[in-house]
């Protein structure tokens, strides 16, 4: 069974730019997290999808983070702009949804804001 | 005070030690309670599950969870240098869409 899939692995970008992160999850996974951990620090979710619906965006920068899980499968999440305390590695995990939590994380994109 | 304390360590031992990890939770109705090995560079992995208090036990790792102490803890014996890795402890209300709450991990380097 293939994993949660990411890209891209690495992104350095200067303050202010816009980035985006893609995630596939585990086939047939019906939530989908992302998270953004801080060098040093646990992860911290930012927003959970069931399906394509938001279940929980309550620790997301709205005013300069948005995602989107379009068709249930895929999804993108975007930071516009950006700022140096963006700097962290952001995960996407997926769980099958039903009854069954666990989650499945990717490799995660390092995101270095200078 | 955060949710969930963990100590940072870094914490080095020399192969075959018995490692005991630690968090500890200010949250009483924490209900469910998981340990995450991320290795460097690499997105966090399931180690244990364990529901409410008591020992569970899974080759040579073992959680346990004492929910009068609010107090978690992981054991590894016979550690191996492949053991060497962050270990976090994350933990989640029911009913809360199984939103984890994980603690700053703890670095452990197992020596040869």
């Amino acid at each position: 069974e293939a994993g949660v899939a990411q890209s891209p692995r690495y992104k350095i970008i200067e303050k202010r730019q816009s980035v985006a992160f893609w995630c596939n999850p585990i086939s047939g996974h019906a939530t989908l997290y992302w998270y953004q951990q801080i060098l040093g620090q646990g992860p911290k979710l930012l927003i959970q999808f069931q399906n394509n619906g938001v279940v929980d965006d309550s620790q997301l920068p709205k005013d300069r983070f948005s995602a989107e899980r379009l068709k249930g499968v895929d999804s993108t999440l975007k930071i516009q702009p950006a700022k140096l305390e963006d700097s962290a590695v952001y995960l996407c995990a997926s769980s099958p949804g039903r009854g069954k939590e666990t989650q499945y994380f990717g490799p995660g994109t390092r995101l270095l804001v200078l | 005070q955060k949710e969930v304390e963990q100590d940072p360590g870094p914490l080095s031992v020399p192969e075959g030690a018995i490692v005991s990890l630690n968090c500890t939770y200010s949250n009483s109705v924490f209900q469910y309670f998981m340990w995450y090995r991320q290795y460097s560079r690499k997105g966090p992995e399931l180690l244990m599950y364990t529901y409410s208090s008591g020992n569970k036990e899974d080759g040579r790792f073992t959680a346990q969870v004492d929910k009068s102490s609010k107090y978690i803890s992981l054991f590894i014996r016979d550690s191996q240098p492949s053991d060497s890795a962050t270990y976090l402890c994350a933990m989640s209300l029911i009913g809360s869409n199984y939103k984890l709450t994980f603690g700053k991990g703890t670095l452990l380097t197992v020596n040869p």
